[in-house]
Parts: structure tokens; C-alpha cells; sequence
């Protein structure tokens, strides 16, 4: 267990619809990172948050959005879904205080979100 | 073209055998390069992350990292059953304090170990 939680484990929607998708880093973390993963794209990185601020933004279409709250958990949220975006949503969380060589992320079980 | 290329495999070896996993990238500025494990229908877990070129071994796991050739591996010997899962390279430029950083990966390869 990497100790990041993400909610729901599985959700099925039809397409033009809005969902969002949760995650908690691990405690003391400050940094989420939320990617995808499909079959034919492989894992892909998304957007990341540093306590509560955008750092960095990936290959993240306009109909996604993200924000990070105080308690430093996060939301992704999906608009107007299309078949295509069927795929894995993972967050991973990592703690870039400076106390570890590396930053390694610790990923959550993922969401596993299918579009009909 | 993709900044990381990895073979989707599927791969599938006897148990006992050594397994040789690869990627190849194209971005000069990765420094730091990690292999994650990801069992079906679970979050990828970091095995081993090396800085820079060399050799770093971890048990039955030997990551090794030739920066000139912009090509990594990874090396499972005495394979078990329990090895059969998706391997995942993974890369990421110097860190940054304050930040970290976002990985770029590989497409997976898919291994089997066979009884």
C-alpha cells in the first residue's frame, strides 16, 4: 500500500458527461501529480500540484481541469467526456522537501473510468 | 516521435531465466531514470532509480544506464512467477527543490515468467 487513496475505484459514464476524480497524497506530501494511462498511450503525465498551486501542466486537454484544497488533497475534474478518454487515471503524491535524493512518487490504485 | 521508447512485448521466459528489459530516450536533459512494477489493475510501484550513467544493483535487480547511448536496462535474474507484470521506464530531469518533478515514461513491457 503507497498510501495514496483515490476515489471511485471504477466509474462508468456516458459521453458529454462531467466527472470528478479524487485523490489523497500521502501524509506529509506536498505534491500531487495526476496521470493517465491508456493501451495505446502508455502513462502519461497530466498536471501537477505543489501545495495547492499548479507547478507544471502536461498534455492535459482543455475539457480537464485540477486544483489541490488546503488538506492538500486533490480533484480532477473531467468535462464533456468523449470515448477517448476512457482510460486509468492515477495520482501519485511525493515529498519534494529536499530530505530524499530523489523525489520518487508514490502512486495511488488508480480510477479506472470507462466512457459509453 | 517519442521522448522514451520501450518494447510492449509481451515477453514470456521460463522461471530461472535472466530477463534484459530496455528503453531508449531521446531527450539529452533525463538525468534521473527509475524502472517502476505494475501488477494488472494496480498503481505502479518504484523497483530502482539510478542518477546519471552506471550500474546499480538491488537483489535479483540490476539497473544500468549508459547516458551516451541514451539507453537503460534492467536485469531480473533467477526470474519467479511473481516477477510477471508491466515494467515501466521512467525518466525525469534534475530535481527541483521545492517542486519535483514530472516523470515521462515508456509504454511498458509487458513480462511473463512461466513455471
Amino acid at each position: 500500500d503507497s498510501g495514496v487513496t483515490q476515489t471511485p475505484k471504477h466509474l462508468i459514464t456516458a459521453t458529454g458527461q462531467r466527472v470528478t476524480l479524487r485523490c489523497s497524497p500521502r501524509s506529509g506530501d506536498l505534491s500531487v501529480y495526476w496521470y493517465q494511462q491508456s493501451l495505446d498511450q502508455g502513462l502519461q503525465f497530466l498536471i501537477q500540484y505543489y501545495n495547492g498551486e499548479e507547478r507544471a501542466k502536461g498534455n492535459i486537454l482543455e475539457r480537464f481541469s485540477a486544483q489541490q484544497f488546503p488538506d492538500l488533497h486533490s480533484e480532477l475534474n473531467l468535462s464533456s467526456l468523449e470515448l477517448g478518454d476512457s482510460a486509468l487515471y492515477f495520482c501519485a503524491s511525493s515529498d519534494p522537501s529536499g530530505r530524499n535524493t530523489y523525489n520518487e512518487q508514490f502512486f495511488g490504485p488508480g480510477t479506472r473510468l470507462t466512457v459509453l | 516521435q517519442k521522448e522514451v521508447e520501450q518494447d510492449p512485448g509481451p515477453l514470456s521466459v521460463p522461471e530461472g531465466a535472466i530477463v534484459s528489459l530496455n528503453c531508449t530516450y531521446s531527450n539529452s536533459a533525463f538525468q534521473y531514470f527509475m524502472w517502476y512494477r505494475q501488477y494488472s489493475r494496480k498503481g505502479p510501484e518504484l523497483l530502482m532509480y539510478t542518477y546519471s550513467s552506471g550500474n546499480k544493483e538491488d537483489g535479483r535487480f540490476t539497473a544500468q544506464v549508459d547516458k551516451s547511448s541514451k539507453y537503460i536496462s534492467l536485469f531480473i535474474r533467477d526470474s519467479q512467477p511473481s516477477d510477471s507484470a508491466t515494467y515501466l521506464c521512467a525518466m525525469t530531469q534534475r530535481r527541483v527543490t521545492g517542486g519535483g518533478n514530472k516523470l515521462t515514461f515508456g509504454t511498458g513491457t509487458q513480462l511473463k515468467v512461466e513455471l
